[in-house]
């Protein structure tokens, strides 16, 4: 079956730096990877889409790479910011059906001043 | 006021009883779904509607139903709560004519069984 795997329950770091968020999968070929953010007591808000032919897509400081080989998904946050503690989710496709998505567990993101 | 709105936002209630929770929104997306989350299990789909008349089930559909009352409107029941039915839960909608699929949740509905 298919799993995804963020990388760690928890990453802090301090304001100013680049945190950098992963998401693998395996027993999967998908066509495009989500990202969303979630804070407390909130739900899930959409970051970024990628699809499987692009490398890398870019939103601001955000910044996504996809690499279909690795069968990984990396999450970049530049000049990271307090206001950008929150917790991380992707997400996959099941199958072909837009909207019905595989979420990992998500990793919470917190910057200290 | 909230595109995807859930009631209601918190409920306890008792083993064996029968809970709803409503779901109405105002973007005029066709497709509408239910999800779960646990803590340390991410989000997990348990109904999903394309339609008013389509109606389909997800990973953990059991011991739940839904009904699309109205292209607006999605309710998720559960017909005799449990304890480990306990979580926080979601709707959320998409537009077919997206090429993203990306959902928009509502501000979740926090249900406790006791």
């Amino acid at each position: 079956s298919q799993k995804i795997e963020q990388n760690s329950e928890a990453l802090n770091i301090q304001e100013g730096k680049t945190a950098t968020l992963t998401c693998n999968y395996t027993n999967y070929s998908p066509a495009y990877l989500q990202w969303y953010r979630q804070d407390p007591g909130r739900g899930p808000v959409f970051l970024l889409l990628i699809r499987e032919n692009e490398k890398e897509k870019r939103k601001e400081r955000l910044k996504v790479t996809f690499d279909t080989t690795l069968k990984q998904s990396l999450f970049h946050i530049t000049a990271s910011q307090p206001a950008d503690s929150a917790t991380y989710l992707c997400a996959l496709p099941r199958g072909s059906t837009l909207g019905r998505l595989y979420f990992g567990r998500g990793t919470q993101l917190t910057v200290w001043p | 006021d909230a595109d995807v709105t859930q009631t209601p936002r918190n409920r306890i209630t008792k083993t064996g009883k029968r809970i709803m929770l409503e779901c109405s929104q105002t973007k005029g997306h066709d497709r509408m779904y239910w999800y779960r989350q646990d803590p340390g299990l991410g989000l997990r789909l348990i109904y999903y509607s394309f339609d008013v008349k389509d109606i389909n089930k997800g990973e953990i559909s059991d011991g739940y139903s839904v009904s699309r009352q109205a292209q607006a409107k999605f309710s998720l029941s559960l017909e005799s709560a449990i304890p480990n039915q306990t979580a926080l839960y979601f709707c959320a909608t998409s537009d077919w004519g997206q090429g993203t699929g990306e959902l928009f949740f509502g501000e979740g509905s926090r249900l406790t069984v006791l």
